[in-house]
């Protein structure tokens, strides 16, 4: 399986920041990973696929971007909205495995 | 508009199978690129794929879950089932169905994603 390992694990920011979040698989995977948001208790939200492709309706202050090994998630002017959980997953191959999670955190 | 909606039982006792139900409206599992995807996240941890089922009616499993899965279609009503076999406590978590799109040179990935069910294992 390819391991995905996500840093921070989770950080505190403010209203309006920029927040960065790295993502790192143990094996190539190209440009097939995809970024995801999840608030507390509710079903995970697709943002981004195909590392920096925005899927519809996503604001743009979210991009991706990456490719092999190393992706990156970048929140510009992060909202009250934004705080959450995020998990990147790679789609190279089965089983799609996901990152362990960034909790983002109101400071 | 694409919808997905599990159902199922809540708790089941160990050693028992579960069997979850997606419901599906929005799309046909048999058309190219389709696909209906299984993922799993116990209480306050994170997400975990189980299992992805192809338009063309390709399965791919966790191989972490040694050979307890199996997805199923049926295609006429819009839904794809997952049973999980020997279930144990740590198998309790909330259950969701994702629909998984295609593109070219993109490969699959997740974009609508049912509300999710939480299964309980205890005796």
């Amino acid at each position: 399986d390819i391991q995905m390992t996500q840093s921070p694990s989770s950080l505190s920011a403010s209203v309006g920041d920029r927040v960065t979040i790295t993502c790192r698989s143990s094996q190539y995977t190209g440009t097939r990973l995809n970024w995801f948001q999840q608030i507390a208790g509710k079903a995970p939200k697709l943002l981004i696929f195909a590392a920096s492709t925005l899927h519809t309706g996503v604001p743009s202050r979210f991009s991706g971007s990456g490719a092999e090994t190393e992706f990156t998630l970048t929140i510009n002017s992060l909202q009250p909205e934004d705080f959450a959980t995020y998990y990147c997953q790679q789609s190279y191959s089965t089983p799609h495995t996901f990152g362990q999670g960034t909790k983002v955190e109101i400071k | 508009q694409i919808t997905l909606k599990e159902s199922g039982p809540t708790l089941v006792k160990p050693t028992q199978t579960l069997t979850l139900t997606c419901t599906f409206s929005g799309f046909s599992l048999s058309t190219y690129g389709m696909g209906v995807g299984w993922v799993r996240q116990p209480p306050g941890k994170a997400l975990e794929w189980l299992a992805l089922l192809y338009w063309d009616d390709d399965r791919r499993y966790s191989p972490s879950l040694k050979g307890r899965l199996t997805i199923t279609k049926d295609t006429s009503n819009s839904q794809v089932v997952l049973t999980v076999s020997d279930m144990d406590p740590v198998d309790t978590a909330t259950y969701y169905c994702a629909h998984s799109a295609h593109a070219d040179y993109v490969g699959y990935y997740f974009d609508y994603w049912g509300q999710g069910t939480l299964v309980t294992v205890s005796s």
